[in-house]
């Protein structure tokens, strides 16, 4: 089973639109760390959550972690072409920073 | 020019040949990992280092070897490929202590 679900699968919004996307974890996370990729591209960091409840922004994106730190949300305002790509969470289970486990990801088409 | 670096980009192959996947780095990271991206299952850790003399198995090692030759290279070896090893494969680094993670742009492996 898998530990890190996000939803939706996929979503397609019209630019100027706002939208949120989710990843939930199966057990306590000790951080959850947000990624966009362009299409066959790297990763890129977005942010880093640690504590219940945190929330963090950038630009036109917000990111939270609830207080059970088992789901974390992230918004985005005002969507733009440039928003699309693919949203990835990584899961700490281990507390020591080290190896992330990613969820399927989401992909996320903005229209013009 | 990029932090971290691929090679090749892209490669088709035979069933049965050996493949060695390159990957350098300039950030000066003790960390390195090795993903494979499959669509519908998202990013899978293969391996991870530590440093020089670290070589850790990920979630699905089976099939891959790696050999971490200086600080700065870690390479993936798939000793006799398959088909079910088509995939895209990343390299990232990090800094000790955090999940946030350097990818490269990624090497794009199909084996026929």
């Amino acid at each position: 089973s898998q530990e890190l679900e996000q939803s939706p699968q996929s979503l397609i919004v019209q630019e100027g639109k706002n939208l949120t996307i989710n990843c939930t974890s199966s057990k306590t996370l000790y951080g959850l760390y947000w990624y966009k990729q362009k299409y066959g591209e790297g990763l890129i960091f977005l942010m880093m959550l640690q504590k219940g409840g945190e929330e963090k922004s950038h630009e036109k994106i917000t990111a939270k972690l609830d207080e059970k730190k088992q789901q974390s949300s992230l918004h985005i305002t005002a969507s733009q072409p440039s928003h699309a790509g693919i949203y990835l969470c990584g899961a700490d289970y281990t507390g020591a920073n080290s190896k992330l486990t990613f969820g399927k990801g989401i992909t996320l088409s903005v229209r013009p | 020019d990029a932090d971290v670096t691929q090679t090749p980009r892209n490669r088709i192959t035979k069933t049965g040949k050996r493949i060695m996947l390159e990957c350098s780095q300039t950030k000066g990271h003790d960390r390195m990992y090795w993903y494979r991206q499959d669509p519908g299952l998202g990013l899978r850790l293969i391996y991870y280092s530590f440093d020089v003399k670290d070589i850790n198995k990920g979630e699905i090692s089976d099939g891959y070897s790696v050999s971490r030759q200086a600080q700065a290279k870690f390479s993936l070896s798939l000793e006799s490929a398959i088909p079910n090893q088509t995939a895209l494969y990343f390299c990232a680094t990090s800094r000790a202590n955090t999940g946030e993670l350097f990818f490269g742009e990624g090497s794009r492996l199909t084996v026929l």
